[in-house]
Formats: structure tokens, sequence, C-alpha cells
């Protein structure tokens, strides 16, 4: 079973530009959620899918992020425009249900976006 | 506020010896999941042990259990007999109960390991 894939693994990007992640989860798992660790920071929640549907999308820090995921397999989150402080590793993980305690999220190796 | 403190940025241990890096918690919620992960230099995040919070038995999974003590709010990670491949930073983190599921992730700082030949 292929595990959480994330694309790119670097970007390097200008304040101002558009930048789009992608995430493809574990094949079946409905539970899709978005984190970012910005240097010297804890690992923070951004937003979470299930399905195609937003959750819950407290964590997502302006306006300027968007995320999406049509029908309800991989994800973007697209970051226009982009910031420095946007400068940090994207991570997405899956999950089966969410609906459980023991319902483990297993995570991609994350993206190091990167904005000078 | 849920919040997990994880006090040790590093830790050192020679290998073959047992390790325990500490985790506590604070919430208000009687249910709740308690994590930890695995992250190499290589970047990706890896599951290591899962602890529900009614849970009686401490977990285990191979070399690693965690050390539940839930009126201390305390989810320590034990690592017994350190290998190398073990260098790594290690997160706690939590799963409260929201909105009618346990979904996002509160994590830890993170504690750095590393393990001496």
């Amino acid at each position: 079973e292929a595990g959480v894939t994330q694309f790119p693994s670097h970007s390097v990007i200008e304040k101002g530009q558009t930048v789009t992640l992608r995430c493809d989860p574990i094949s079946g798992h409905d539970n899709l959620y978005w984190y970012r660790r910005v240097m010297g920071k804890e690992i923070k929640f951004l937003l979470h899918f299930v399905k195609e549907s937003k959750q819950d999308e407290s964590g997502m820090p302006n306006n300027r992020f968007l995320a999406e995921r049509t029908g309800g397999t991989y994800s973007t989150l697209k970051v226009q425009p982009a910031e420095l402080e946007d400068s940090g590793v994207y991570f997405c993980a899956s999950s089966r249900a969410g609906l459980t305690l023991a319902d483990t999220q297993y995570f991609g190796p994350g993206t190091r976006l990167t904005v000078l | 506020a849920q919040k997990i403190t994880q006090t040790q940025p590093g830790m050192f241990v020679q290998e073959k010896e047992a390790v325990t890096l500490d985790c506590t918690y604070d919430t208000s919620d009687q249910s709740y999941g308690l994590f930890w992960y695995k992250q190499p230099s290589s970047g990706e995040m890896i599951f290591l042990i899962y602890q529900g919070s009614y849970d009686e038995q401490n977990a285990t999974e191979g070399r690693y259990s965690l050390n539940f003590q839930k009126a201390r709010k305390s989810a320590n990670l034990v690592i017994s007999a350190s290998q190398l491949g073990d260098s790594a930073m290690y997160f706690c983190a939590m799963s409260p109960f929201f909105s009618g599921g346990y979904n996002k992730l509160i994590f830890g700082a993170g504690t750095r390991l590393a393990v001496h030949p």
C-alpha cells in the first residue's frame, strides 16, 4: 500500500508569487489533513477534509491560503500571493475514518516551501 | 487550552540503553488520543505508538512503550535498547474530541534524540 505522497518536495519562490502544493492520501482514506511547521515553531493544524468537504478550516492563517479536494481524492493547497512568513514545511496526512480515538493519521514527507 | 509540552529540546543516549522522552498534555476533555511520531533527518513523519485516554494498560509497540499517567497528564515515550537509527526528532501529539470526531492533532515542540555508539 502506497503511503501519503506530496509534491513538490521543495519549492523556492519569490514573495508575491503563487505556489500550489499537492497531496495524494493513502487510497481509501476519506480524511485528509494539512499541517505546517514554520521555523522553530510547533507543527500546526491548517485544515481537515472529509472526502471533498471541508470539515474544519480553523487553522488556515488567512485568505491567501486556499485548499481544495475535488472528487475526494488528492488535495491541493494554494498560497497566493506568498509572503515571507509562509516559509516552512507543509505536511499532509490522511486517516481512514476520523471518528475513533485510535484513528491514526499517516503523514507524507512534507513540502519545504521557501519564500524569498 | 489544549496543549502539549515537551520540555527536552535534545537528548543523548548510548546505543543499547533505554531512554525516556517526556510529554505532558493539558486538556479538559475526558476522551482523547495520544500519539508519538518520529521524524528522521529525511523529513517524513513516522507513526510510532498510540494511547487512548480510556486505555488502562500502557501501549507497547516493539521497542516503544508509552508510560501513560493520566492523573499527572503525562505520556512519556520509552525507547528500549536504543539503536543508531533511532536518532531523530520525536513529536508527542494529542487528538482531542472536536466537532463529532477526533480530527486535528495538537503537537509538542519535539525532542531531538541522538544515539551515540
